[in-house]
């Protein structure tokens, strides 16, 4: 089956730098997304990887690893209002998007 | 630019009664989608559409039905909701459906079955 594991939670420092981990077991694989969900709001596009590497995009960063099936998402400088849901979401060989449950990253202060 | 808009965006109904959702997008995208989320679930979709006139069954299209006679829009309908389908709804919508397509969000429709 397609599945998508990424931590439920975590706590983070303002200032400070987090990682947020995504494994995937997809049917093919056409690019790696990530997206941000603050409470009660939609979802927003953060960042799109479909070859291995590092992708930076400001304070942002996603990284992609096809052969292990593993993403990262990089978070530096950390501000109190990244705390918010981080979804990762795979696409697969159909073009359906499969969605993690979500990461919630707590910042404090 | 408005780009996706949902309504209404609370709603509580008794099991047995109907309802649509209403979806609008102003960017001119062919595709559009219908998802449901759930606490501790990831986004799951129920319907989507490559373009209008056209619906397609998602991940779990059933208790669901979807029209899009426009473009810019794309209706969901309960026919007789059940307390299962209480849920957060998104609409997103996006330009392509392969590669980097990326989904425009709606804010989201709150819906509680009693």
């Amino acid at each position: 089956g397609q599945n998508i594991d990424q931590p439920t939670e975590m706590t983070a420092t303002e200032g400070a730098i987090v990682q947020i981990n995504c494994t995937y077991q997809t049917s093919g694989f056409n690019g790696l997304f990530w997206y941000q969900q603050h409470a009660g709001e939609a979802p927003t596009f953060l960042s799109y990887n479909v070859l291995d590497g590092l992708e930076e995009k400001g304070r942002f960063s996603s990284f992609l690893s096809r052969s292990k099936g593993y993403s990262y998402l990089l978070l530096k400088e950390l501000q109190m209002k990244d705390s918010a849901s981080y979804l990762c979401a795979a696409l697969d060989s159909n073009y359906q998007l499969i969605w993690g449950a979500g990461t919630k990253l707590i910042i404090k202060p | 630019n408005a780009g996706v808009t949902q309504t209404p965006k609370f709603r509580v109904l008794k099991t047995g009664q109907s309802m649509t959702l209403l979806c609008a997008q102003d960017m001119n995208h062919e595709y559009m989608y219908w998802y449901r989320q759930d606490p501790g679930m990831g986004l799951r979709l129920i319907h989507y559409s490559v373009g209008e006139g056209t619906t397609a069954k998602g991940e779990v299209p059933d208790g669901y039905n979807v029209s899009r006679l426009k473009k810019q829009n794309f209706l969901l309908g309960l026919e007789s909701a059940a307390p299962s389908q209480t849920s957060v709804y998104f609409c997103a919508s996006s330009s392509e459906i392969s590669g980097a397509n990326v989904l425009t969000f709606g804010a989201g429709s709150r819906l509680t079955v009693l």
